[in-house]
């Protein structure tokens, strides 16, 4: 599986855009990123995920770079809601038993400041 | 419904009791997982079903045994569990294990082993 590595925590002041960085070094061509976060307590929830353009939807977006060795989630006015677990995660591509596997990382503890 | 509901929340038992988690989901999803989460680390994958059969089964010690009975529901029968099994056990589910469909994930069952 390509492996992520992400910084352990971030902090981000209320109303301010947070951006969360990932490097995916070893993904291969059809292996898609994924990102998802967990409040405490509770079952994780997924945000967006990509494969190559950059991707937004209601909650962030996803800007992943040409070379596809890292990516950035963006959510753009962080409230204090936002504070969580942010997990990037590599999804297996096709072939393989393993396909379609979603393993975490550590993931980026995200505090959101008033 | 766009929901996975996981009963019971919350789970005491001995180390020589039977017990059973349950997962449910009515989205048609035909993919559905479990993950175990200790304290402070991320979720770990345990078992894949996939159209109703087991996929992958992570070297899951046999004292945890999954059981798909139809397409909306997957139990999690446990016998003589440790203390060291006390964990947030979270089921999910996605359309199918294609690595394109996000997993919608349960709240989980917290289990403690006495």
């Amino acid at each position: 599986d390509a492996k992520t590595t992400q910084p352990p925590s971030m902090d981000c002041a209320e109303g301010r855009a947070a951006n969360l960085p990932c490097n995916h070094s070893t993904i291969s061509g059809n292996e898609y990123v994924y990102w998802y976060r967990q409040i405490h307590s509770q079952g994780p929830q997924y945000i967006i995920h990509g494969l190559k353009n950059n991707e937004t939807n209601e909650m962030a977006s996803l800007i992943i770079t040409e070379d596809r060795k890292s990516s950035t989630l963006i959510l753009p006015h962080a409230t204090l809601r936002d504070t969580a677990v942010y997990y990037c995660i590599v999804r297996v591509g096709a072939g393989g038993t393993s396909y379609g596997k979603l393993t975490f990382g550590q993931g980026t503890i995200l505090t959101v400041h008033p | 419904d766009t929901e996975v509901t996981q009963t019971p929340k919350h789970l005491v038992m001995g180390m020589t009791n039977k017990k059973s988690l349950k997962c449910e989901q009515h989205m048609g999803h035909r993919a559905m997982y479990w993950y175990k989460q200790k304290a402070k680390k991320p979720p770990e994958l345990m078992f894949v079903y996939s159209y109703e059969k087991l996929s992958i089964n992570e070297s899951v010690p046999s004292r945890f045994s999954p059981e798909c009975p139809n397409s909306s529901l997957l139990n999690l029968h446990l016998h003589a569990l440790q203390p060291e099994d006390s964990a947030l056990y979270l089921c999910a589910s996605s359309q199918d294990r294609g690595r394109n469909y996000g997993y919608t994930f349960g709240s989980g069952t917290r289990l403690t082993v006495v």
